[in-house]
């Protein structure tokens, strides 16, 4: 079946870089998603990757691909307080649209 | 990028009554959403796959007759709590795919509390 797993805390300071992990089981899965809940706040995409690659860049953000491993991670560079959220890694179920969400890491940053 | 708006933000109902959830896509079409509940400090959860046109999905354990969705136009779901209860408090989120990437576009969410 499908599942998503993630840490559910990380604690950084300001400056530091961050790093988020997530697993996942279906090996299907075409693309995987990184989104952000800022609190009482709907979704915001931040990135995705294909599953054919291993490494995408955007800016702050670095998301690295394990296929063989089913793990993702996401790493924020240069971590400020406003990136302080929750963040849920997502893979899609081969129904364009339809994400299976892991439990969500929040992301506290202290100044 | 796309837009889906979700209205209400947020709302306060009695228990008993029925409430209802839009969810638009602004500028695209959209013959499928997404409906999650979100509860506190836990992820997002799958209730149902609007479909334009047609009936709703559900996934297991939704009550279809509890969670009702209408996908009445190519840009319009609506999802109606119905005889609400204090336990269907909640955070509600529609989501919409996009063109191209095989990728979601949210909706603010609404927080639905029943009192």
């Amino acid at each position: 079946g499908e599942d998503v797993e993630q840490s559910l805390f990380l604690s950084v300071r300001e400056g530091d870089s961050s790093v988020i992990n997530c697993t996942y089981t279906d090996s299907s899965s075409t693309y995987l998603y990184w989104y952000k809940q800022e609190p009482g706040a709907g979704l915001q995409l931040l990135t995705y990757i294909f599953s054919n690659m291993d490494m995408k860049q955007d800016q702050r953000l670095t998301v690295l691909l394990n296929k063989k491993d089913k793990h993702l991670s996401l790493r924020i560079a240069d971590t400020q307080t406003g990136d302080s959220a929750i963040y849920f890694c997502a893979e899609n179920h081969n129904q364009g649209g339809k994400l299976i969400f892991g439990q969500g890491t929040e992301l506290s940053v202290k100044p | 990028g796309a837009v889906v708006s979700q209205h209400p933000s947020w709302v306060i109902c009695k228990s008993g009554t029925s409430v209802k959830i839009e969810c638009r896509s602004l500028d695209f079409q959209a013959t499928t959403m997404f409906w999650y509940r979100q509860f506190p400090k836990q992820s997002l959860m799958l209730m149902a796959t609007s479909n334009e046109g047609s009936k709703a999905t559900y996934e297991q354990g939704v009550e279809k007759d509890k969670f009702l969705i209408n996908h009445a136009s190519l840009t319009l779901s609506t999802l109606t709590v119905t005889s609400a209860h204090p336990e269907d408090s909640s955070f509600y989120i529609c989501s919409a795919p996009g063109q191209g990437v095989s990728e979601a576009f949210f909706g603010q969410g609404t927080r639905l509390t029943v009192v």
